[in-house]
């Protein structure tokens, strides 16, 4: 399989600031990247849509403006959850589309607490 | 109507059960589909892809029935370490871009 890495793996962070994670596909190049969210005992949410070189396509509920995203490369794209509040506490899961494998490969996901 | 649909389990089967598992999804123009098993706290990751003339890799055996909408996930002989979350994954092609539909995952434990 195909492997994608994310950064930081955990982060704690204080109510108001900002957090970025990296998500990048380490063998592949990666057109397309997919930002996810999950609580415990549910299922993956699609968050936004991430094309190299263009703005990406958010999901019905989830505010650009406070989950910014940028992907400036094929291998590299970045979440910002700007002024992060207690309810934004999630597991954060990036995921890379392998055109060749017709499949996405998952990052290991970003555990936020925000305090 | 979800549009992937599982049953949530757990599923409880001591060591060396075979176990199955169902899926059925309602957009009938969904282009490929997939298995993800899903560790407690990890991501998902890739663990077969699902033809309709079935694939069968060493323990495992996935099957799709378009006509149906159905698909299945077979474990034979099943180990401590198949404990886990699997989920039932389709891809859409949504405005121009391909994107996954999750079924809510099923959980299965294996006792020893």
């Amino acid at each position: 399989g195909a492997v994608v890495s994310q950064h930081p793996s955990w982060v704690i962070c204080k109510s108001g600031t900002s957090v970025k994670i990296e998500c990048r596909s380490l063998d592949f190049q990666a057109t397309t990247m997919f930002w996810y969210r999950q609580f415990p005992k549910q299922s993956l949410m699609l968050m936004a849509t991430s094309n190299e070189g263009s703005k990406a396509t958010y999901e019905q509920g989830v505010e650009k403006d406070k989950f910014l995203i940028n992907h400036a490369s094929l291998t590299l794209s970045t979440l910002t959850v700007t002024s992060a509040h207690p309810e934004d506490s999630s597991f954060y899961i990036c995921s890379a589309r392998n055109y060749q494998q017709g499949a996405q490969f998952f990052g290991p996901g970003t555990r936020l607490t925000v305090l | 109507r979800k549009e992937v649909e599982q049953d949530p389990g757990p599923f409880n089967v001591p060591e060396g059960a075979t176990v199955a598992f169902n899926c059925t999804y309602s957009n009938s123009a969904s282009q490929s589909f997939f298995w993800y098993r899903q560790d407690c706290r990890k991501e998902p990751k890739l663990l077969m892809s699902v033809y309709s003339s079935g694939n069968e890799d060493g323990r495992f055996t996935a099957q799709l029935n378009r006509a149906s909408q159905y698909i299945s996930l077979l474990i034979r002989d099943s180990k401590l370490s198949d404990s886990a979350t699997y989920l039932c994954v389709v891809d859409c092609l949504t405005s121009g871009t391909y994107k996954y539909i999750f079924g809510t995952g099923t959980r299965l434990k294996v006792l020893a």
